[in-house]
């Protein structure tokens, strides 16, 4: 049974780019959550999709969107970046909308320069 | 609001002995509450969950945590340390509102030989 995954693993990008960070959420799930997580904070909550829209949303700008798939997959998009953007972008995914147990993939880290 | 507060950085233990990781929160209503490992350079891994019941809970890695309401406290307990417990560990609250997590920012265990 294939957990979370998330791709790519390792991203350098320089100010003012945009990234594109993908998610495949693990069997039987059909809930993604994306997460940021600074060095040495816990994880801060982005938006989660659900339904192939956007349940609930953190505290981040709009520069930081989502899009979910028909297959339950997910990407997150990030424009003009900035050096606070550098970080591990950790996805989750869980069983519906409500779902109580979110398990996390791998995550991307992001280095923007 | 809800919040998460882990009041240790760090807390170090030798192999063999029990260990407690401390964590208190903040939340309007009924609390959902979890425990996460995180490795070097990898994702949060589950551990266990309070939702309802016995307040003593038992999860992975024969890690278990004890629910106070009175104290709103979660703490995270294994009768005797192994040196691959290593790792940071994180709580994290929800609530029936939303069902997305809060984090606190983590508590470093380390488990000396």
């Amino acid at each position: 049974d294939a957990g979370v995954t998330q791709s790519p693993t390792h991203l350098i990008k320089t100010r003012g780019q945009q990234v594109t960070l993908r998610c495949s959420p693990k069997s039987g799930h059909d809930t993604v959550s994306w997460y940021q997580q600074a060095l040495g904070q816990g994880p801060q909550f982005i938006f989660q999709y659900y339904e192939e829209e956007e349940r609930q949303r953190g505290n981040f700008p709009d520069r930081f969107s989502g899009h979910q798939f028909p297959n339950y997959s997910s990407e997150l998009n990030v424009n003009a970046l900035l050096l606070g953007d550098s970080a591990l972008y950790l996805c989750a995914s869980s069983q519906g909308s409500r779902g109580d147990t979110q398990y996390f993939g791998p995550g991307t880290r992001l280095t923007v320069l | 609001a809800q919040s998460v507060a882990q009041p240790e950085d760090q807390v170090n233990v030798a192999e063999g002995n029990p260990l407690t990781v401390k964590c208190t929160y903040s939340v309007s209503g009924n609390p959902y509450l979890f425990w996460y490992v995180q490795y070097p350079n990898r994702g949060l891994q589950f551990l266990l969950k309070y939702i309802t019941g016995d307040n003593l809970v038992k999860g992975s890695y024969g890690f278990e945590a004890e629910f106070n309401k009175s104290q709103t406290s979660f703490h995270l307990k294994k009768p005797s340390a192994l040196v691959s417990d290593s790792a940071l560990y994180f709580c994290a609250v929800s609530s029936g509102g939303s069902y997305i997590p809060t984090f606190g920012r983590g508590t470093s265990l380390i488990v000396h030989p």
